[in-house]
């Protein structure tokens, strides 16, 4: 079945950029996800891109991917204190294991 | 408030019992998905009903079941729970009419 990799932890310095990488095994998908948790809460919706595109930019955000290498990330520019949460990436239905992004003051 | 509506908030129960977990989806959401979360496990997929049928099953145990019903709630069933089974659960939905999935606040479940 589908495997949706990423790595467990990210430390990074306010206003500097985080990126979070995601692999993945299935290149079905139409669309490919981001969805960030914050500490006792469900997960939302943050951005997705469309299986045909490379890239997405929304705001802050930027979103990458690689279907030859079957490579998602996701870049947060000038990252805040209120950035900090888990962020999860999904292919349809199948999340990662989740990245939690800490960020230092 | 996402729509998806997850009771109870928390429960706690004692192994080898039995509980049951119950989602409302979003309004007009035929799908409903359910994940288990555990500290080191991330995010598992265990099952997906769509308008009633099951559609997709994934890492789900034997002891667990789930079902969904005509006015397309959800209900997942834990039966002889071990310790291990202490986990958040969520409950997400989804139409095909928007992207992404639309997830609950979830159950805490201990098992002591």
């Amino acid at each position: 079945g589908e495997d949706v990799e990423q790595s467990l932890f990210l430390s990074v310095r306010e206003g500097d950029s985080s990126v979070i990488n995601c692999t993945y095994t299935d290149s079905s998908s139409t669309y490919l996800y981001w969805y960030k948790q914050e500490p006792g809460a469900g997960l939302q919706l943050l951005t997705y891109i469309f299986s045909n595109m490379d890239m997405k930019q929304d705001q802050r955000l930027t979103v990458l991917l690689n279907k030859k290498d079957k490579h998602l990330s996701l870049r947060i520019a000038d990252t805040q204190t209120g950035d900090s949460a888990i962020y999860f990436c999904a292919v349809s239905y199948i999340f990662g294991t989740g990245t939690r992004l800490k960020v230092l003051a | 408030d996402s729509g998806v509506t997850q009771t109870p908030k928390h429960l706690i129960t004692a192994t080898g019992q039995r509980v049951t977990l119950r989602c409302s989806p979003r309004s007009g959401d035929l799908s409903v998905y359910w994940y288990q979360q555990s500290l080191d496990q991330g995010l598992q997929f265990l099952i997906q009903y769509y308008n009633g049928e099951e559609r997709a099953k994934g890492n789900i145990l034997e002891r667990f079941s789930a079902q969904q019903f005509p006015d397309l709630h959800s209900e997942l069933n834990l039966s002889s729970l071990e310790l291990g089974d202490s986990a958040l659960y969520f409950c997400a939905s989804r139409n095909s009419d928007y992207v992404g999935y639309t997830f609950g606040s979830g159950t805490r479940l201990t098992v002591v």
